[in-house]
Formats: structure tokens, sequence, C-alpha cells
């Protein structure tokens, strides 16, 4: 069964780096998105993708924060110069389409992001 | 700004009874609702969903039932097993967004004692 794909499962960054978080999506699928957790708290989304443009993104979402679909395959989220509070699970999704029929989006296994 | 809730961090149910977890929402531009099933160390998986033109929605043990009026759903599962263990999120949406942007409840962590 075809799956998201997330690498690395854990980063561990010094504040103020900046890291990337790859995905993978499954490869008929259109939509793209980030999600984060924070410990202990709920899954918040930050980010859609869509026709290599972002359809729409959470106030979350600032100019610290970009993605990227640099090739045929790959899901990037850049998270420049990191903070402590940036420390949290990172969530690749993809759905078909958008629309009543393709609300399924189906979610990676997460990258753990530590900032120290 | 928590536009969907689940109000019960935990619940403990023994095996083969019913398990049901809630969850409000407050907004009323939301018409398409999910649950998702977590186990630790993995992504969320799509569990049922159902749309506000529908009260309920069966599939297999899982029973999402919806009551707009009362902007509340639940999820039933019957009868409850161990492997049904885990953290159980509700999402919600509207069709017609754009970006397909879903809100998240916080969660409700599921143990189904043998």
């Amino acid at each position: 069964e075809p799956e998201v794909t997330q690498t690395p499962s854990h980063q561990v960054t010094q504040m103020g780096q900046e890291v990337i978080l790859r995905c993978v999506p499954i490869s008929n699928h259109l939509y793209f998105y980030w999600y984060r957790q924070i410990l202990g708290q709920k899954v918040e989304f930050l980010v859609s993708f869509y026709n290599n443009e972002i359809s729409e993104k959470s106030e979350i979402f600032d100019d610290q924060f970009s993605v990227e679909r640099p090739d045929g395959s790959n899901f990037t989220l850049k998270i420049r110069s990191t903070k402590l509070e940036d420390s949290a699970m990172y969530f690749c999704a993809s759905s078909v389409a958008s629309g009543q029929n393709s609300y399924e989006q189906y979610f990676g296994p997460g990258t753990r992001l530590t900032v120290t | 700004d928590q536009q969907v809730k689940q109000n019960s961090p935990s619940l403990s149910v023994q095996e083969g009874r019913i398990s049901i977890l809630n969850c409000d929402y407050t907004n009323s531009m939301f018409d398409y609702f999910l649950w998702y099933k977590k186990y630790p160390a993995e992504g969320p998986t799509f569990l049922i969903s159902i749309s506000s033109i529908k009260d309920k929605n069966e599939d297999g043990r899982f029973t999402v039932f919806l009551n707009k009026s009362a902007k509340h759903l639940s999820l039933h599962i019957v009868p409850s097993q161990p492997g049904d263990s885990a953290v159980y999120f509700c999402a919600a949406s509207a069709i017609g967004w754009t970006g397909n942007q879903f809100y998240f409840g916080t969660g409700t962590s599921l143990t189904v004692i043998p």
C-alpha cells in the first residue's frame, strides 16, 4: 500500500540554524500539507500546497517557514533560524485532490525536531 | 482559538464493550469531519469521515454520529479491542475551502483493557 514517507525521523539542531524536513508524498496525490504537533498539544495545520504554490497557510507559517517541491517526488519544509519553540513533531500529508470526495489525507510518520 | 475540542484526554474501556469518543466544534462553517487514529511514533491514520448531509456513518466496528444542532460528533467503537488502544483525533473542515485546511482536536487517548 502506498504511503507517505518522511526523513529524517529525528532532527536535532541548534537554535538559529536552518533545517529542512523532507517528505515524499504518495505518487498520484496532488495536494500536500505540513502539520506540526508540539508535545502535549493538538495537531496544527501549517500549510497546504497545490500546483507548485501555497494554497493556504496558517498564522504559524510566517516568513521563517517555506515549502518547496524541488522535483517530482519530494516536498520539503524549510525552517530558517530555528527557535526553541519550533521543537515539535512535524507531519507531512498528501491527498488526491481537494473537494468532497478526496478529503482523506494520508499522513507520514513524522519528523521529531528538537531545537537546543 | 480552539475550534475543535475533545474534552476527554483519556478513556479506558473493557475489551468487548463500547468506546465512545466525543468531539465538539464551534465553527458553523464546518461541514466535513474526520476521525484519525494515532499510534505512538506514527503519523495519524484516517479512520472514518462524515459530511454534514448525514447524521451517521458506519464502517465495520466504527460508527460516527453527527449532531449539527449541537455541533457535536462522536465515534463509537463496538466491540472495543485491545488493538484499538491509541490516540483518536477529531478533525473538521469546510468543503469548498481552498487548501483543505483541517482543524484538529487535542485527541483522546483510548486504552482498551483486555
